[in-house]
């Protein structure tokens, strides 16, 4: 099941330049898209979402861009911080299916001080 | 702030044995759901629960599963007969109205043997 892609497992960042981790997309019915963060022996921890209403949404570092016609979606950091050092999932729900998730495989970010 | 609550952190227990996970959602969430993930796979939906019933459930979740709100604030779920194959870390999660994001709990890692 490959409904929800992140095609790359790491990147390396240095602290105080952009991060940009990408999400690719094949359900159309998908219309809520959600970015977690993970450390390692905890949950996913929300960090931001984008309704399929809206190409934009930003808080505080972190935006992120949807692209519903090339079913694409990316999470900036902007700067980043050594702290955001995790692996970022990026989620996606549908409408009328109780909003159950369906996860990428995640990309696993090294901000380098 | 509020959060998702997980026992125990790690189960270890013997095939063919019965084993229930325990959560407490966020009190006034009203959508609870159960996920899960294999060392190394992507994290998988299970189960999810509204309204004291279950809503949407996924293949993985068949009749050796079970869920239960038992007393308006645990949400548990029960594997009857373990399988070395149930090992994974399963996630508890809740969230509010429609689209709105779902919060996490750090997991309960369980191990078959």
């Amino acid at each position: 099941d490959q409904q929800v892609k992140q095609n790359s497992p790491s990147l390396s960042v240095q602290e105080g330049r952009i991060s940009i981790l990408n999400c690719d997309y094949t359900n159309s019915m998908f219309d809520y898209f959600l970015w977690y963060k993970k450390y390692p022996a905890e949950g996913p921890t929300f960090l931001i979402s984008i309704s399929s209403i809206k190409d934009k949404n930003e808080d505080g570092r972190f935006t992120v861009f949807l692209n519903k016609s090339a079913k694409h979606l990316s999470l900036h950091i902007v700067p980043s911080q050594p702290g955001d050092s995790a692996v970022y999932f990026c989620a996606a729900s549908a409408q009328g299916s109780a909003r159950q998730l369906t996860f990428g495989s995640g990309t696993q970010l090294t901000v380098l001080p | 702030e509020p959060e998702v609550t997980q026992t125990p952190s790690h189960q270890v227990t013997q095939m063919g044995q019965e084993v229930i996970l325990r959560c407490v959602p966020i009190s006034n969430h009203l959508y609870f759901y159960w996920y899960r993930q294999i060392l190394g796979q992507k994290v998988e939906f299970l189960v999810s629960f509204y309204n004291n019933e279950i809503s949407e459930k996924s293949e993985i979740f068949d009749d050796q599963f079970s869920v239960e709100r038992p007393d308006g604030s645990n949400f548990t779920l029960k594997i009857r007969s373990t399988k070395l194959e149930d090992s994974a870390m399963y996630f508890c999660a809740s969230g509010g109205q429609g689209a709105e994001p779902q919060h996490f709990g750090d997991g309960t890692r369980l191990s078959i043997l």
